[in-house]
């Protein structure tokens, strides 16, 4: 499974949009971009996943940049709920169910 | 609807004692289920998954060991803690096909 880089942590203002980078640049043409988060003491939350083509629900928006070596997992308004770790994966559907949970983003949402 | 539930959500154990953390999901069938122990600080360690009833494959050689015995039952054991297995213990599931994980509340362990 190709690797990604997130930053260790991002600010954002309540109320304001949290944009996510994560870059995936070895991604190969059969993996999927994958985004949990993780609240403090509790387990990981799916989010949201995509291929090449822009997602969204109803959690957030996921834009893949056409050549998909990065994307960004937009949380349109957030709240100080949205405190938390966000992780980008990128895994194909082969090769067995491991997934790989690295140090994703702390992101703070501030008042 | 899909449940996963997990428990004990706290425990303290000393050094040397067994340990049994028991994962049952609700509302589905012949999920994939998957152990995963997060220390603190840091990032998630896959610990074993499963295919099905029976079929244990292992991530991390260590002292810990896993069944299932039901479908839709995952059992995390160890014969003797040690300290170094203290963390906050993750159960997942996902569906058949699926590689959407879907996480327990966790139970965390402290090894005294």
């Amino acid at each position: 499974d190709a690797k990604t880089t997130q930053p260790p942590s991002m600010d954002c203002a309540e109320g304001r949009a949290a944009n996510l980078p994560c870059n995936h640049s070895t991604i190969s043409g059969n993996e999927y971009v994958y985004w949990y988060r993780q609240i403090h003491s509790q387990g990981p939350q799916y989010i949201i996943h995509g291929l090449k083509n822009n997602e969204t629900n109803e959690m957030a928006s996921l834009i893949i940049t056409e050549d998909r070596k990065s994307s960004t997992l937009i949380l349109p308004h957030a709240t100080l709920r949205d405190t938390a770790v966000y992780y980008c994966i990128v895994r194909a559907l082969t090769g067995g169910f491991k997934t790989i949970f690295g140090a994703g983003t702390r992101l703070f949402v501030k008042a | 609807s899909q449940t996963i539930h997990q428990w004990p959500a706290t425990l303290v154990q000393p050094v040397g004692s067994p340990l049994s953390l028991e994962c049952t999901v609700e509302g589905t069938s012949n999920p994939n289920l998957y152990w995963y122990r997060q220390a603190a600080g840091r990032g998630l360690q896959l610990l074993f998954y499963s295919v099905g009833i029976g079929q244990i494959s292992s991530e991390v050689p260590q002292n810990l060991s896993a069944s299932r015995p039901q479908d839709r039952q995952f059992i995390l054991s160890s014969k003797k803690l040690l300290l170094s297995d203290s963390g906050f213990y993750l159960c997942a599931w996902s569906a058949p096909d699926s590689y959407e994980q879907y996480f327990g509340p966790g139970t965390r362990l402290t090894v005294t």
